[in-house]
């Protein structure tokens, strides 16, 4: 059972826009910055999304990350092929003192 | 560029002790306000944080590891370690070593991960 909840499967055929969802408390979400992961097969994570919604250099404008409240959300707009990964979002939690990390949603372009 | 690579063991037996080490190259693990962590990831599940170490030692666990979980630095030679003790068939994973800013979950370098399959 993960701390950050997130839905299991999403899916958007090319082009489309489509939109993952990350909910936590008021413990990590509510008070931390969130990060969002692309997890492609067989390789480490990677940083999507830094600090609700920051893109590190590289990762193309079509993703973009916002926070509100207690959750969170990654859109990628422009679905393309090469998007079917999972999706991980993570936040530092005050209670744990540590990171925290939702379950993960993998990410089906039809 | 910053990278980092996992060593040790695919394979532990159950009861005994996972230890895997994390070379750090291209940058010094004693610089800057980093945490260096250990996250793992089961066969086809989602990612557990276990914990991490300053460069000063001070180390931070995941509670729910903590009684098993020993990690530590050597900054003379740039790198971190794990040692997970008693282990267990839940143990098995793909275990990542990766940098993340002190007090953030950004995890922005990652080694490539390493499979321990803990079996007799």
């Amino acid at each position: 059972q993960s701390v950050l909840t997130q839905p299991p499967s999403a899916s958007g055929t090319p082009g489309q826009r489509v939109t993952v969802s990350c909910s936590g408390s008021s413990s990590n979400i509510g008070s931390n910055y969130v990060h969002w992961y692309q997890q492609l097969p067989g390789t480490a994570p990677k940083v999507l999304i830094q600090f609700n919604n920051q893109r590190p250099s590289g990762v193309p404008d079509r993703f973009s990350g916002s926070r509100s409240g207690t959750s969170a959300s990654l859109a990628i707009s422009g679905l393309r092929s090469e998007d079917e990964a999972d999706y991980y979002c993570a936040a530092w939690d005050d209670g744990l003192s540590g990171p925290v990390f939702g379950g993960g949603t993998k990410l089906t372009v039809l | 560029q910053l990278q980092l690579q996992e060593s040790g063991p695919g394979l532990v037996k159950p009861s005994e002790t996972l230890s895997l080490s994390c070379m750090v190259s291209g940058g010094s693990i004693s610089s800057g306000n980093y945490y260096w962590g250990w996250i793992r990831q089961p066969p086809g599940k989602g990612l557990e944080w276990i914990g991490n170490v300053y460069n000063s030692g001070k180390t931070n666990y995941n509670p729910s590891l903590k009684s098993r979980v020993t990690i530590s630095v050597d900054t003379s030679k740039n790198h971190f370690s794990l040692k997970l003790h008693s282990v267990t068939a839940a143990d098995t994973a793909v275990y990542y070593c990766a940098r993340h800013w002190i007090g953030e979950a950004n995890f922005d370098f990652w080694g490539q991960g390493t499979l321990v399959t803990v079996s007799s």
